[in-house]
C-alpha cells in the first residue's frame, strides 16, 4: 500500500513569507501528526490532527498552524517566515493517533528559509 | 520531567559487532517506548517497541532491553551489518489522552557498521 506523502519534498522562501505544506496519510489512516527535526532540536511535535479536530498540540508559536480535511489529507502552515524555522518538516500518520498503533511518517518537507 | 535522553551521539561498530544504545528518561508516567530508524533522505521508521511490563523485547537482531527502577531503556542490535548505518532515535509517549500523536524523542546516534 502507498505510504506517507508529503509534497514539496523540497521549499525555499524568504524571511517574512509564508509557506504550506502538505502530507497525504496511508489510506484508512485517520491521524496525522506534524514533527519538526532539526540538528540542534532534535524531532519535536508540533500537533496532531483526527477528524479534522487538532487534539494535541506542541509548544510551537502561533505562527505554526495546521488542518485536516474530510479525506485526512493535512496541511501545516507557517506564517512570517523566520531563519530559525529552517528544518525537516515530518508528517506521520496512524489509525487513530495513540503512539501504540505505531506512526508511519512521510520523507519529509525541507524547508530552507533564506 | 519531559525529556529523554540518548547516547552515545555517534558509534562505529565493525561488521558482526553488537551495536548498544542507551536511553533515559525522567517521567515515571512514560509506558510506551519506541525505538525508530532513519536513513538520510527519509523518514523516521519504526524498529520495535516495549511496554514497562516486559524487561525484554526481541525482534530478529533487535533486542529491547528495559529497566524499569533505573528508568533506563536500551536498543541492542547483534551482528550488525553495514545496511544498519543509520541513525536511530528512542522515543517515549503516555497513554493517556493527551498523548494523541505525540512521541517525546532523544537526541539520535548515529550508528556506522564497517564492513
Amino acid at each position: 500500500k502507498a505510504g506517507v506523502t508529503q509534497t514539496p519534498r523540497y521549499l525555499i522562501k524568504t524571511r517574512g513569507q509564508q509557506v504550506t505544506l502538505s502530507c497525504s496519510p496511508i489510506s484508512g489512516h485517520r491521524s496525522v501528526s506534524w514533527y519538526q527535526q532539526t540538528p540542534g532540536q532534535g524531532l519535536q511535535f508540533l500537533f496532531e490532527y483526527f477528524s479534522e479536530t487538532q487534539r494535541n498540540k506542541g509548544n510551537f508559536p502561533g505562527r505554526f498552524s495546521g488542518r485536516q480535511f474530510s479525506n485526512s489529507r493535512s496541511e501545516m502552515n507557517v506564517s512570517t517566515l523566520e531563519l530559525g524555522d529552517s528544518a525537516l518538516y515530518l508528517c506521520a500518520s496512524s489509525l487513530y493517533g495513540v503512539p501504540r498503533d505505531g506512526y508511519t511518517f512521510g520523507s519529509g518537507t525541507r524547508l530552507t528559509v533564506v | 520531567q519531559q525529556q529523554v535522553k540518548q547516547s552515545p551521539q555517534s558509534l562505529i561498530v565493525q561488521k558482526g559487532g553488537i551495536s548498544i544504545i542507551n536511553c533515559a528518561y525522567e517521567n515515571t508516567a512514560f509506558d510506551y517506548f519506541p525505538w525508530y530508524q532513519q536513513f538520510p533522505g527519509k523518514g523516521p521508521a519504526l524498529l520495535i517497541a516495549i511496554r514497562p511490563d516486559v524487561s525484554e523485547k526481541k525482534e530478529g537482531r533487535f533486542t529491547i532491553s528495559f529497566n524499569k527502577s533505573a528508568k533506563q531503556f536500551s536498543l541492542h542490535i547483534m551482528d550488525s551489518q553495514p545496511g544498519d548505518s543509520a541513525t536511530y532515535f528512542c522515543a517515549a509517549s503516555f497513554a493517556g489522552g493527551t498523548s494523541y500523536g505525540k512521541l517525546t524523542f532523544g537526541q539520535g546516534t548515529i550508528l556506522t557498521v564497517h564492513p
